[in-house]
């Protein structure tokens, strides 16, 4: 996706911790996001970030440093079923449409 | 209503042939986007409405592709003179766009475009 870099694969083990890292372009920002797409499905919604910081929802965090143009998601106590992709978002404009990167394509091993 | 819903699933259609899809967003959402998505890839913007007004089509792919929202409630986007080139899926989303909302899209579950 244009502007916005995160890595294409990772692997990690059930009831590990795992950080997927998006670096964005800072023009017209107005907020990031993240969602979850198991693959022939819609992307689900998982956080929103607007401000610095750390938002904590459950076993998922995201984290935002606007100054860098950077966003983490953190997923603790991975399950099986995480397995799938993450897709970092970018909004912008007063549309805020919304640019996605390419996802990162998360595998669970038992 | 608990969702956005889309209508086809899958479409199967000859190259050349015109196809239309539905989108019915979340019932209080005054915003509808388009989208399309390729294998491996993240969704791509394509339009969107504020309720009934289209407020950005510049994305749209080609000429080709146009889309409705005439009532403010679903929508339709259609492709006419249809390539292989055209062959992903669709996807729509809608939000709540008002003073201090997050503006959070919610995506509906697509229509497959598959091009012969």
């Amino acid at each position: 996706g244009q502007n916005i870099d995160q890595p294409t694969e990772m692997t990690a083990t059930e009831g590990a911790i795992v950080q997927i890292n998006c670096t964005y372009q800072t023009s017209g920002f107005n907020g990031l996001f993240w969602y979850q797409q198991h693959a022939g499905e819609a992307p689900t919604f998982l956080s929103y970030n607007v401000l610095d910081g750390l938002e904590e929802k459950g076993r998922f965090s995201s984290f935002l440093s606007r100054s860098k143009g950077y966003s983490y998601l953190l997923l603790k106590e991975l399950q099986m079923k995480d397995s799938a992709s993450y897709l970092c978002a970018r909004s912008s404009g007063s549309a805020r449409q919304l640019t996605f990167g390419s996802g990162t394509q998360l595998t669970v091993l038992p | 209503d608990t969702g956005v819903s889309q209508d086809p699933r899958h479409k199967i259609t000859k190259r050349g042939q015109n196809v239309t899809f539905r989108c019915d967003p979340i019932s209080e959402h005054n915003r509808l986007y388009w989208y399309r998505q390729t294998l491996g890839q993240g969704p791509e913007f394509l339009t969107y409405f504020q309720n009934e007004a289209q407020l950005e089509k510049s994305r749209l792919l080609s000429n080709r592709f146009s889309a409705e929202r005439p009532k403010g409630s679903f929508s339709t986007l259609e492709i006419q003179r249809t390539e292989q080139g055209d062959s992903a899926m669709y996807l729509c989303a809608s939000s709540l766009d008002r003073v201090g909302a997050k503006n959070i899209q919610y995506f509906g579950a697509g229509t497959r475009l598959s091009v012969l």
